[in-house]
């Protein structure tokens, strides 16, 4: 059973850079996607971006110029930074799997597995 | 990016009912792309859906899902308590992954 699981300081000063990694138990972090997707107190889900096993990334567009992701397959995890933070980054940060299945002759994709989350207050 | 709104933001049901919720794309969707999750309070969003209509592992048969181009819907037969929860569709395009707003699911 993969489990995954946050580590990173809950409280960051304005202006200066968010720092999470995700540790992935139960399986290898080889060959798959892994993602970060927050979630502001009391709203919606946000994707942050992806990392692929091998250090190809992709991020959502108007997060792209502030965040980062890298990948150490040595120790099965992966990492974010997102610098420049401001009261708007407050979010729960939430790591996740990204699968491909086939649906009939369909490829599709999902985030399959979630971790806890863990809470980021960007605060002075 | 590609915009989803769900409807009803909420939907007050009773327990036995029959839940239909609604996701709409500002642009059509590959149906390979839209998914459907369930979250409850204090925890990790949990995937239902994936490929508009097929159920993830262990998802019981009383949800089922629908839709292509931009109109998605999620259905649940009969509700169990254990259903009242919120649900986000999810998309991918080609400014990356977008998620709905939410539909609220609570007990009537």
């Amino acid at each position: 059973q993969v489990l995954l699981h946050e580590s990173g300081p809950g409280l960051v000063k304005p202006s200066e850079t968010l720092s999470l990694t995700c540790s992935v138990s139960g399986g290898s972090i080889s060959s798959y996607y892994w993602s970060w997707i927050r979630q502001p107190p009391g709203k919606g889900l946000e994707w942050v971006g992806y990392i692929y096993s091998s250090g190809t990334t992709d991020f959502k567009p108007s997060l792209k110029s502030r965040v980062t992701m890298s990948v150490d397959t040595s120790k099965n995890q992966f990492s974010m930074n997102l610098n420049s933070v401001t009261a708007a980054d407050t979010a729960m940060y939430y790591c996740a799997r990204l699968s491909y299945f086939w649906s009939g002759p369909l490829k599709c994709d999902a985030f399959d597995i979630w971790s806890q989350g863990t809470m980021v207050t960007v605060s002075s | 990016e590609i915009v989803l709104t769900q409807s009803p933001g909420t939907l007050s049901l009773s327990p036995g009912e029959r839940a239909t919720l609604s996701c709409r794309a500002s642009q059509s969707v590959s149906s390979g792309y839209l998914a459907w999750y369930q979250q409850k309070p204090g925890q990790a969003p949990r995937l239902l859906m994936y490929g508009a209509s097929t159920r993830a592992s262990g998802i019981p048969d009383r949800f089922s899902g629908s839709g292509s181009e931009t109109d998605f819907t999620l259905t649940i037969s009969r509700l169990e308590p254990e259903d009242f929860a919120v649900y986000y569709c999810q998309q991918y395009g080609d400014s990356g992954y977008t998620f709905g707003q939410g539909t609220k699911l609570e007990i009537k």
